[in-house]
């Protein structure tokens, strides 16, 4: 079974905290994905990679960049938080075709930024 | 613009069939994926469909029509464990994923 996890399921931070979310994936995936998730949106594509060092901005990068050092892992950085970037954010990976194939999630981290 | 429809909340019966509709306008067409999350928890791959027709699998069964730009995934025997937001996303040319709100399905007794 592919198993992608995040470091935390809930998180509190303040305003102009620097936050680090962390997600690792365990299938040797070439692709990973950051998105957040928002009542009454889709999902928004933050940052996304394809190989490791690589990175690519989604719809919605503002106050937001990332790291991946190694296959495995991908972090989002939030430089320094603030109370709009209260969500959930959602960590995934797929193999092949970045496009076309299927992406696995990790259960999410709630982030409050009071 | 890009722009998928889905209906925002859905109820249904126990042991009952739904149809949940996913309408896009977006920039080409690559596939179009359908995802289910049970609050809290992280979105899981149900169907993927590239060409037309339905896809059966299970009790669960999707629908495309590119001509349309219309999918519906069906469930048939509804159990309250279905009770789910469902998610519909497309690739678009650029091979980019355009999410759908997600409908929220309510299953009652």
């Amino acid at each position: 079974d592919v198993k992608v996890t995040q470091s935390s399921r809930y998180l509190v931070k303040r305003t102009g905290e620097k936050v680090f979310l962390e997600c690792v994936q365990d299938m040797d995936h070439e692709n990973m994905f950051w998105y957040r998730q928002d009542p009454g949106l889709g999902l928004r594509l933050i940052y996304f990679s394809y190989d490791v060092k690589m990175k690519e901005k989604g719809d919605i990068p503002e106050g937001y960049s990332v790291s991946r050092e190694k296959k495995e892992r991908f972090s989002l950085i939030l430089e320094s938080a603030s109370t709009n970037q209260t969500s959930m954010y959602l960590c995934a990976s797929s193999s092949g075709n970045i496009g076309s194939d299927t992406q696995y999630f990790g259960p999410g981290t709630r982030l409050t930024v009071l | 613009g890009q722009n998928i429809d889905q209906p925002t909340e859905m109820t249904a019966t126990e042991g009952a069939i739904v149809q949940i509709n996913c309408t896009y306008q977006t920039s080409g067409f690559n596939g179009l994926f359908w995802y289910q999350q049970h609050a809290g928890e992280a979105p899981t791959f149900l169907s993927y469909n590239v060409l037309d027709g339905l896809e059966e699998k299970g009790r669960f069964s999707s629908f495309l029509s590119r001509s349309k730009g219309y999918s519906y995934l069906l469930l048939k025997e509804l159990q309250m464990k279905d009770s789910a937001s469902y998610l519909c996303a497309v690739v678009d040319s650029n091979y980019q994923l355009i999410w759908g709100a997600g409908t929220k399905l309510i299953i009652k007794p």
